[in-house]
């Protein structure tokens, strides 16, 4: 079957670095996304991964490791504005993406 | 970066009345977009896919006759939520796929649905 799991939760505090864990099982792999949601608010996009490694993106970098269907979101020098839910979502064979729960981010002054 | 614009943001209607949403491209042609429920708290769930100039491939559960999809240009694609009913209210989203090989979604802004 298709699993995302990404913790439910996470808080941090303005100014620190954040690490947003997921694992994944798919049928099939063509990369994982991220994407960033505001309460009340549709998802934004914030990085795709196809290939193993680091992609840096300004504050946010992403990193996929495709044996382990594990991916990570990094957030450094976390502003107030960043609480939202982060979803991971990788796409399967069919180029569907498969959606997480996401994580709720924090953040505390 | 491409702009997908969804229309009306926020909907309240009487029961039994059906809604209609719409989600468009505003400077791409999306042969496929996606429909997406999302409940408060809880993750998106997709509803249905939909193919420019087909029938849409609805979701297991999602009821094809009371959800119907439109997808009649390269630009354009409608949900109507027919006899609407309280439970059906919920944060409709669509997303559109860009062109390209990454598949990136670029999703409308949401619509909230109020059944009363």
């Amino acid at each position: 079957g298709q699993n995302i799991d990404q913790p439910t939760e996470m808080t941090a505090t303005e100014g620190a670095i954040v690490q947003i864990n997921c694992t994944y099982q798919t049928s099939g792999f063509n990369g994982l996304f991220w994407y960033q949601q505001h309460a009340g608010e549709a998802p934004t996009f914030l990085s795709y991964n196809v290939l193993d490694g680091l992609e840096e993106k300004g504050r946010f970098s992403s990193f996929l490791s495709r044996s382990k269907g594990y991916s990570y979101l990094l957030l450094k020098e976390l502003q107030m504005k960043d609480s939202a839910s982060y979803l991971c979502a990788p796409m399967d064979s069919n180029y569907q993406l498969i959606w997480g729960a996401g994580t709720k981010l924090i953040i505390k002054p | 970066g491409a702009v997908v614009s969804q229309h009306p943001s926020r909907v309240i209607c009487k029961s039994g009345t059906s809604v209609k949403i719409e989600c468009r491209s505003l400077d791409f042609q999306a042969t496929t977009m996606f429909w997406y429920r999302q409940f408060p708290k809880q993750s998106l769930m997709l509803m249905a896919t939909s193919n420019e100039g087909s029938k849409a491939t609805y979701e297991q559960g999602v009821e094809k006759d009371k959800f119907l999809i439109n997808h009649a240009s390269l630009t354009l694609s409608t949900l109507t939520v027919t006899s609407a009913h309280p439970e059906d209210s919920s944060f409709y989203i669509c997303s559109a796929k860009g062109q390209g090989d990454t598949g990136e979604l670029f999703f409308g802004e949401g619509s909230r649905l109020t059944v009363l």
